[in-house]
């Protein structure tokens, strides 16, 4: 079964600084999807940033980008000049194999930017 | 595109109540998924369509949790029978494949059910 750990409940960063949000999966494929999802307080999940498994260049969008280690099984989400308008829960997922486009969350990580 | 739609917004029963949500993709959408959100947690996949087929539906809570989507265009997802642990937010997305095979997820709002 696929898992995806976040192990970082809260995050704090200072306007303009860079934070790093951490992630985990588990799975026995060796093509996969990966993402990272924000969800602000309208609840809305947008999609922040994409991972092709098969791909070995760091996804990159702007101010976020990743660090993916296949090996390591390891996905996490850099935001770089961090903005007010980043504040929100942050959410790492797995594309489930075989059921279209379907995702497997993790927990999710709040983070707060402070002025 | 005015983006997935979900109705009600928020919606309060007595628990052994049936309720009905609704969901409106995007229209030349034709995948439609719908998960589960509990505080705290991240979204919980419960099944999903390709047109009007329900391709996955082993993940559906259980046999008192159902989704229907008869023209391939809206969804509806009914609990029956509601528990207070049914207390959660329902969320719906939609996608679709572009010519270069990609494909992307569009989110609803959500709605949050509240059994007393």
């Amino acid at each position: 079964a696929q898992t995806v750990t976040q192990s970082q409940p809260e995050m704090s960063v200072q306007e303009a600084e860079t934070v790093t949000l951490s992630c985990t999966y588990d799975t026995s494929e060796s093509d996969y999807y990966l993402f990272w999802y924000k969800q602000p307080p309208s609840r809305q999940m947008i999609l922040v940033i994409r991972q092709e498994a098969y791909k070995q260049q760091n996804a990159t969008e702007n101010r976020f980008s990743v660090n993916f280690q296949k090996a390591a099984k390891s996905f996490s989400l850099k935001i770089s000049d961090s903005q007010l308008g980043d504040a929100a829960m942050y959410f790492c997922a797995y594309r489930y194999p075989n059921s279209g486009y379907a995702l497997n969350f993790g927990k999710g990580t709040s983070l707060l930017v402070t002025p | 595109d005015t983006g997935v739609s979900q109705n009600p917004r928020h919606k309060i029963t007595k628990r052994g109540q049936n309720v009905t949500f609704r969901c409106d993709p995007i229209s030349e959408h034709n995948r439609l998924y719908w998960y589960r959100q509990t505080l705290g947690q991240g979204p919980e996949f419960l099944t999903y369509f390709q047109n009007e087929a329900q391709l996955e539906k082993s993940r559906l809570l259980s046999d008192r949790f159902s989704a229907e989507r008869p023209k391939g265009s809206f969804s509806t997802l009914e609990i029956q029978r509601t528990e207070q642990g049914d207390s959660a937010m329902y969320l719906c997305a939609s996608s679709s494949r572009d010519r270069g095979h990609n494909e992307k997820l569009f989110f609803g709002s959500g709605t949050q059910l509240s059994v007393l």
